[in-house]
């Protein structure tokens, strides 16, 4: 069955270091977004990419790069972690196209910034 | 800014009653989506409405659009303990290029 899985599920650093988390989908999806989910906030769009090689910069993108270079995988990364990006991670893809936006997410990565 | 807000942001009833949670927004939008939560886990779509219907059922679900009022509302019927979670809105704008914008969320608990 197709799915999309997200690691680490659990991430400890410590403040400033370079923190990568993997998205991987087998639902042939187009499109890949990366969410961070906070009390009070809900979910917030930080990346997002409509296909191969292609990457924008969603409503809280600061501290957060990511890279597309092949159609299962949108990392994300954090160039230096700071405390204010403790959350939960969510990646979501969808078909893309004409058809409608309809979103299927992996189960979450929570990162603590120490 | 998020785009959706759901209210009442927290719901908490008897089982085997209905639950209604509403859902504000702001910008013209393709369709509207809404998903649920449980603790611990990723979201899960339930049911799609587009912006020319005006109500819409899917088994113990109900969703209506108001486009004038750019508000939608969640109808669960017959509440069971499963039905525990958090239920989140999500706007596919008009602008929005293929991005769907959530709202806070309405945490629903079933009391048996």
């Amino acid at each position: 069955d197709a799915e999309i899985t997200q690691s680490p599920r659990h991430k400890i650093t410590e403040t400033g270091r370079q923190v990568t988390l993997a998205c991987h989908q087998t639902w042939n999806h187009n499109n890949m977004f990366w969410y961070r989910q906070d009390l009070g906030h809900g979910l917030r769009l930080i990346h997002y990419s409509y296909g191969v090689q292609d990457t924008n910069k969603g409503e809280v993108s600061d501290g957060y790069s990511v890279s597309r270079s092949n159609t299962e995988d949108l990392p994300l990364t954090l160039e230096s972690a700071a405390s204010s990006q403790t959350s939960v991670y969510f990646c979501a893809s969808s078909e893309g196209g004409s058809g409608a936006n309809v979103l299927t997410f992996g189960a979450g990565s929570r990162l603590t910034v120490l | 800014s998020q785009q959706g807000e759901e209210d009442p942001q927290a719901l908490s009833i008897q089982e085997g009653e209905n639950a209604t949670m509403n859902c504000s927004y702001k910008t013209s939008i393709n369709n509207l989506q809404w998903y649920r939560q449980n603790s611990g886990r990723g979201l899960v779509h339930l049911i799609l409405i587009r912006s020319n219907e005006r109500e819409k059922h899917s088994g113990r679900l109900r969703v209506t659009l108001d486009t004038s009022k750019k508000s939608s509302s969640l109808l669960i019927t017959a509440s069971r303990a499963a039905d525990t979670a958090s239920y989140f809105c999500a706007t596919d704008q008009i602008q929005g290029a293929q991005k769907l914008v959530f709202g806070q969320g309405t945490r629903l608990t079933i009391n048996p």
